[in-house]
């Protein structure tokens, strides 16, 4: 149990255009969901912490109009990425935590996007 | 400020020989430290974590120590198998669930 999908995988867009990641907990109900930032050989970064219902809550540093995150069902986020540049590519991670095992959270498999 | 901070950043085992990761981290109100194991293209998986109630906990070949007064804990790996090739990072939050501070990571590679 505790899965959690992530779509696309694989993203390239032309700079300038707007891209959604899709993150969905498959088995659970997810009233957290988190999203991170990965670049090549590094750490992940937490962006934004959002709650089914609720605006999301963004980590300093993120921009909030670039990077919009909506969680608006208990087992769907997504984070969308706008006027994209290829400074925002990278590999992007959800992770979602909810009932019963509200004490961890499941991570995503990534989705690689590239801005041309 | 890097509140959790890793070492080595990679390291190469012999299989069948003993990895040992290590952290550090700085804010005193962290009581939740997991470990994840990456491969490449893949998002991060729990290994094992432990509370700062304890000082050690083993699943498997995975033990975790931890020094609550050092602020550090570190992952062992027993018997490293080629398979356990992966990035493996230490993580820790305010409470299990919650959101979390990573470590750099740490790149192993296993020999056969």
């Amino acid at each position: 149990g505790a899965v959690v999908s992530q779509h696309p995988s694989r993203v390239i867009c032309k700079s300038g255009t707007s891209v959604k990641i899709e993150c969905r907990s498959l088995d659970f109900q997810a009233t957290t969901m988190f999203w991170y930032r990965q670049f090549p050989k590094k750490s992940l970064m937490l962006m934004a912490t959002s709650n089914e219902g609720s605006k999301a809550t963004y980590e300093q540093g993120v921009e909030k109009d670039k990077f919009l995150i909506n969680h608006a069902s208990l087992t769907l986020s997504t984070l969308t990425v706008t006027s994209a540049h290829p400074e925002d590519s990278s590999f992007y991670i959800c992770s979602a935590r909810g009932a019963p095992t509200y004490n961890e959270q499941f991570f995503g498999p990534g989705t690689r996007l590239t801005v041309l | 400020q890097q509140q959790v901070k890793q070492s080595p950043q990679s390291l190469i085992v012999q299989k069948g020989g003993i990895s040992i990761i290590n952290c550090a981290y700085e804010n005193t109100a962290f009581d939740y430290f997991p470990w994840y194991q990456q491969f490449p293209g893949k998002g991060p998986a729990l290994l094992i974590a432990i509370r700062p109630d304890v000082s050690e906990k083993k699943e498997g070949r995975f033990t975790i120590s931890f020094n609550k007064s050092a602020k550090q804990f570190s992952l062992h790996i027993m018997d490293s198998q080629p398979g356990d090739s992966a990035t493996y990072f230490c993580a820790a939050s305010k409470a299990a669930g919650n959101k979390l501070t990573f470590g750099g990571g740490t790149r192993v590679l296993v020999k056969p």
